[in-house]
Parts: structure tokens; C-alpha cells; sequence
């Protein structure tokens, strides 16, 4: 099952940040969040992973709270090519590659 | 650099019938995992192939097989399609199973079962 809660739906204006959380209160020490988002009609695309400490990307910055319980996936300008499904995931690094999908947040961004 | 493809891209069976799905991974990949998705259940994990073996297998019955070749393309095969098997089934590729951010998925097969 899914360790992550993250809202079903989000909406973002046209070239604003978009910051999509999502809660991992159950998180263990050795687990990594990763992100990734799915466009329509298309295959989930890897966008950006971490620990403990923001990352940043040339897509995106993650930034994981001191405790980790919670994240937050900030896309610093969003167009309308940004509008997909956002998943957060949670796992340890030596699953191989198997990732276990929530239901993720519907992300509109509109003009 | 190619991505992954995936053939066929759209497909169409009946109940009963077997069908087999075909996966070329980036060129250097060596690890390829299957998802289903569809819209009640959501992305689900099939199975994981690397290096010809199958490393990580999900929580789907045996009616769903795969296999790896020594090029490290993949194929999934369905047998006794049931309707529930109409879905998107996409295959990703990476290096190896270690490089999980480094993953790529292909644009996936429609199988509809009627």
C-alpha cells in the first residue's frame, strides 16, 4: 500500500510556483521521497528524489521537512505543458524497480 | 538517444484469448520493470527482469509472466484474458535496479479485452 496522502486535485496559475504536498508521516529513516508525474496518454516521468535534505533540479526543488514527515514539490514556474497527475513516493533504495503508486494529485495549471 | 518503446501500442482481444507485450528498453539498460494501471486500481507493480532474471515480483496472479532476453528486451504475456485486464501496461527501463531516479518509462500498450 501507499505511504503517502497527498490532495486529489490542485489548481495553479499560469507561470506561478506550484507547490504540491504530500504527507509521509510514516516514513522510516532509510526511506527517500521520490516524485514523479504522469502527463495524459503518457508514461510516468521521474522529476526529483531525497533524503533529508531540499533538492533542487532543473525541473523542480523538494524540499522534506526537519522530520520528514511531510514534503512539498515546488514547480517555480508552471505552464500549461506542467498540467499532469503528481505521485509521491516513499521507499527504500535497494527495492529495485518497484514503485508503489498512491493516487497522486491531479495538478491543473490554467492560462 | 531512443527511448523505451513499447509494441503494440493499442490492442484488442477477447476473453479467453492470451496476448504477449513487447518492451525494448534504452539502449545500455539493463533492468526493466511491467506496471498495469488502470483507472480503479491505479499503477500497480508487475514484475522487475534484470540481467535475464526476474528480481521483484507484485501481487498479480499467474496468469501474468514475463521474461527477459540476453538484449535485456522484455516481454509480458496475459493468458485467459479476463475483462478486468483491460488496462495500460507500461514498462520502464533503467541501468540497473540500484538506479531507480534514473528510470524511464515507455508510452505504454492499451490492451482491450472484450
Amino acid at each position: 500500500d501507499a505511504k503517502t496522502t497527498q490532495p486529489p486535485s490542485m489548481d495553479c496559475a499560469e507561470g506561478r510556483a506550484a507547490n504540491l504536498p504530500c504527507n509521509h508521516s510514516t516514513i522510516s529513516g532509510n526511506e527517500y521521497v521520490y516524485w514523479y508525474r504522469q502527463i495524459h496518454s503518457q508514461g510516468p516521468q521521474y522529476i526529483i528524489h531525497g533524503l533529508k535534505n531540499n533538492e533542487t533540479n532543473e525541473m523542480a526543488s523538494l524540499i522534506i521537512t526537519e522530520d520528514r514527515k511531510s514534503s512539498t514539490l515546488i514547480l517555480p514556474h508552471a505552464t500549461l505543458r506542467d498540467t499532469a497527475v503528481y505521485y509521491c513516493i516513499v521507499r527504500v533504495d535497494n527495492q529495485g524497480g518497484k514503485l508503489i503508486f498512491g493516487q497522486g494529485t491531479e495538478l491543473s495549471v490554467k492560462p | 538517444k531512443a527511448g523505451v518503446t513499447q509494441t503494440p501500442r493499442y490492442l484488442i482481444k477477447t476473453r479467453g484469448q492470451q496476448v504477449t507485450l513487447s518492451c525494448s528498453p534504452i539502449s545500455g539498460h539493463r533492468s526493466v520493470s511491467w506496471y498495469q494501471q488502470t483507472p480503479g486500481q491505479g499503477l500497480q507493480f508487475l514484475f522487475e527482469y534484470f540481467s535475464e532474471t526476474q528480481r521483484n515480483k507484485g501481487n498479480f496472479p499467474g496468469r501474468f509472466s514475463g521474461r527477459q532476453f540476453s538484449n535485456s528486451r522484455s516481454e509480458m504475456n496475459v493468458s485467459t484474458l479476463e475483462l478486468g485486464d483491460s488496462a495500460l501496461y507500461l514498462c520502464a527501463s533503467s541501468l540497473a535496479p540500484s538506479k531507480i531516479g534514473e528510470q524511464y518509462f515507455g508510452p505504454g500498450t492499451r490492451l482491450t479485452v472484450t
